[in-house]
């Protein structure tokens, strides 16, 4: 079945300093990647649309400058939280969308999460 | 927009009993209704999808409803096993012009006790 993978697992970063989470489809080609947010016991927060060769889409109210989206290929899609401070400590997941050719919405698929802490 | 209402948001239930998950939609227009079930530190995973052609789908001792005139659809898991233990996300989507968001339930927590 289809797998999406996110590395790393878990990262812990002093206040200031920048990290980079990969989200990548290991056997499918995926034009579009979401990112999630998740806080505890809530439900999944969607951050962006990654769109492969073009700009992400964010939704309202997640700052851009902060939190920098690449997707440079269609396996590989990555986040980037700019300055992280503590309020920034989160349960961070992205998925890719299986394309099934022409029929309508495609699975979309999960990787495992990237647990960050900033102290 | 579209809003997914999930209930209840926590179950218990004692293994080999039935247990039954019930969101609502607000979108007529969504045609695509998928189940997550996420375990513990780790993200969702699907385990079962409708689309809105179809009125019933099931895998194995999973099984879900969709009722598109009263806009709500229902997870059914027969059965249920200690492993079936985790939180279970309903979600709806509307394909519109190849922008396609998937907008999610609150969860439950199904707790299956041995």
């Amino acid at each position: 079945g289809a797998v999406v993978s996110q590395h790393p697992s878990r990262v812990i970063c002093k206040s200031g300093t920048s990290v980079k989470i990969e989200c990548r489809s290991l056997d499918f080609q995926a034009t579009t990647m979401f990112w999630y947010r998740q806080f505890p016991k809530q439900s999944l927060m969607l951050m962006a649309t990654s769109n492969e060769g073009s700009k992400a889409t964010y939704e309202q109210g997640v700052e851009k400058d902060k939190f920098l989206i690449n997707h440079a290929s269609l396996t590989l899609s990555t986040l980037t939280v700019t300055s992280a401070h503590p309020e920034d400590s989160s349960f961070y997941i992205c998925s890719a969308r299986r394309y099934l050719g022409a029929s309508l919405n495609s699975p979309l698929h999960f990787g495992n999460g990237t647990r960050l802490t900033v102290t | 927009g579209e809003n997914v209402e999930q209930h209840p948001s926590t179950l218990s239930v004692q293994e080999g009993d039935s247990a039954v998950i019930k969101c609502t939609y607000s979108d007529s227009a969504s045609n695509y209704f998928p189940w997550y079930k996420q375990e513990l530190g780790k993200g969702p995973q699907l385990i079962i999808d409708i689309r809105s052609n179809v009125g019933e789908k099931k895998d194995q001792r999973i099984a879900v409803t969709l009722n598109k005139t009263a806009k709500h659809f229902s997870l059914h898991i027969t059965e249920t096993q200690p492993e079936d233990s985790a939180v279970y996300f309903c979600a709806a989507s509307t394909a519109q012009g190849g922008s396609e968001k998937l907008v999610f339930g609150k969860g439950m927590k199904l707790t299956v006790n041995p």
